[in-house]
């Protein structure tokens, strides 16, 4: 069965410095990881996605992911915040045993950026 | 492009009513889901629609939801009666294609989402 932790609900940084968010999964196979973020009011929205190729993945607005299947892990960072940034943030994890993509959400990180 | 919409973006209803929500899925998109966030819980899996097929409707709570998509275009999700653990935020995600087996082909769009508030 497929799972996700997100280790912290809620996680406060300064602006100009770093974010770490943590996320943790179980998978039956090979899994597909995706971070998603949703400012208020606003759709989730991809930030960036790991699917078997580099582990080190890249996405918008300057955040990065690395993929550790030793670890199970797959935690957001980025290395300086920004105001904008202040969002919630979902780790998801892609089953590829079903015919489709069924995806499991993590229950959320709420990021807070202090000026 | 155009991208997932969601009507309304916010509904508040009396308990024992009905309500409709809507999903406009991005043109092409054979792929849609729909999904829920109860306050204070995960958002979860409600149903998958390949085309006006429903693939997988494990999620759906109980048979006082209803979902349809007719001519595999638009869909719509009717509670009714509403309860108040109805509320919360149905999400709404199309993709276009099914995934080869270990590859993710098939990234979900989201909506901004439909507010439900069961007073």
């Amino acid at each position: 069965a497929q799972s996700v932790t997100q280790l912290d609900s809620h996680v406060s940084v300064s602006e100009g410095t770093p974010v770490l968010l943590r996320c943790n999964y179980s998978s039956s196979y090979s899994p597909s990881l995706f971070w998603y973020v949703q400012h208020p009011n606003k759709g989730l929205q991809l930030l960036l996605k790991y699917t078997s190729a580099a582990t080190l993945v890249k996405g918008i607005n300057g955040f990065e992911a690395e993929f550790k299947k030793s670890e199970t892990s797959f935690h957001l960072t980025k290395p300086s915040a920004h105001m904008s940034d202040a969002a919630e943030y979902f780790c998801v994890v892609s089953d590829h045993g079903t015919s489709y993509d069924k995806v499991i959400f993590g229950p959320g990180t709420s990021l807070s950026v202090i000026p | 492009e155009a991208g997932v919409t969601q009507f309304p973006s916010h509904s508040v209803i009396e308990k024992g009513q009905t309500v409709t929500l809507r999903c406009d899925p991005i043109s092409g998109h054979d792929n849609l889901y729909w999904y829920r966030r109860v306050m204070g819980k995960e958002i979860k899996f409600l149903l998958h629609f390949v085309k006006e097929s429903k693939q997988d409707e494990s999620g759906m709570p109980n048979n006082r939801f209803l979902a349809e998509r007719t001519g595999g275009t638009y869909s719509t999700l009717k509670v009714q009666p509403a309860e108040l653990e109805d509320s919360g935020v149905y999400f709404c995600a199309s993709s276009s294609t099914a995934s080869a087996r270990g590859i993710a082909k098939n990234i979900q769009y989201f909506g901004a989402g439909t507010r439900l508030s069961v007073l």
